[in-house]
């Protein structure tokens, strides 16, 4: 059975950089799947983070696309999440999630997570 | 403000069947698929419908998804108090080039 545990720093400070891993296991990093990071701010909905494939490609939020960088280690079963330059509105728990993202002959667009992790609150506080 | 639009909450009374709309635009549900997921804070979200109204393995058949147009419906029948959660739909949009999500609905199971 997947499953997907996320962790990292509980706490930020402003201007600094969060930095969380997503390890995954009972199954390869390296399948035909993408793997793709989601945050929950207080009180708020979900909202998609980026996403990345194991052979390198990857597509990030355009909200969050200048501070954003995703990294997969094959070696290690594991991807990373990197946001820099964190305020206060980057609190929220982060969660990391296996994807399916295929383009139908039709050009519609199958987009779904089908394995979460439990997800790991950040606080940007000084 | 979320791209996918839900209603903040829904009840329901054990056994009864429920629905939660998605709504939507032509750029997102109209032309991609759609998936649901349930979410108890603190658990790990879980997907319940993808492409419109496939269901994964595990999950019964009193979870259910349809669409028409830009709106998606996900249906819950026999209600129990473990249905109790979050509910967020959410696809892909082809303008914005954007995963979108709705902004969940929390079902009470009265």
């Amino acid at each position: 059975q997947l499953e997907l545990q996320e962790s990292g720093p509980g706490l930020v400070k402003p201007s600094e950089t969060l930095s969380l891993t997503c390890t995954v296991s009972g199954g390869s990093i390296s399948s035909n799947y993408y793997w793709g990071w989601i945050r929950q701010s207080p009180g708020k909905g979900l909202e998609w983070i980026g996403t990345m494939y194991y052979s390198g490609s990857a597509d990030y939020n355009p909200s969050l696309k200048s501070r954003v960088t995703i990294h997969v280690d094959t070696s290690k079963n594991q991807f990373s999440l990197k946001l820099s330059s964190v305020t206060a509105v980057d609190t929220a728990v982060y969660f990391c999630a296996r994807q399916r993202w295929i383009t139908a002959y039709s050009g519609r667009v199958e987009y779904y997570f089908d394995n979460w992790g439990q997800g790991t609150l950040v606080i940007v506080s000084s | 403000q979320s791209v996918l639009t839900q209603p903040p909450s829904v009840s329901a009374a054990p056994g009864q069947k429920v629905t939660i709309s998605c709504s939507g635009s032509s750029s997102n549900i109209g032309n991609n698929y759609v998936s649901w997921y349930q979410h108890l804070p603190g658990t790990a979200p879980k997907l319940l419908i993808y492409d419109n109204n496939e269901r994964p393995s595990g999950i019964p058949d009193r979870f259910s998804g349809s669409k028409s147009g830009t709106s998606a419906t996900l249906g819950i029948t026999g209600l129990q108090t473990g249905d109790e959660a979050d509910y967020y739909c959410g696809t892909w949009d082809s303008s914005l080039r954007l995963g979108v999500f709705g902004g969940g609905t929390k079902l009470t199971v009265l």
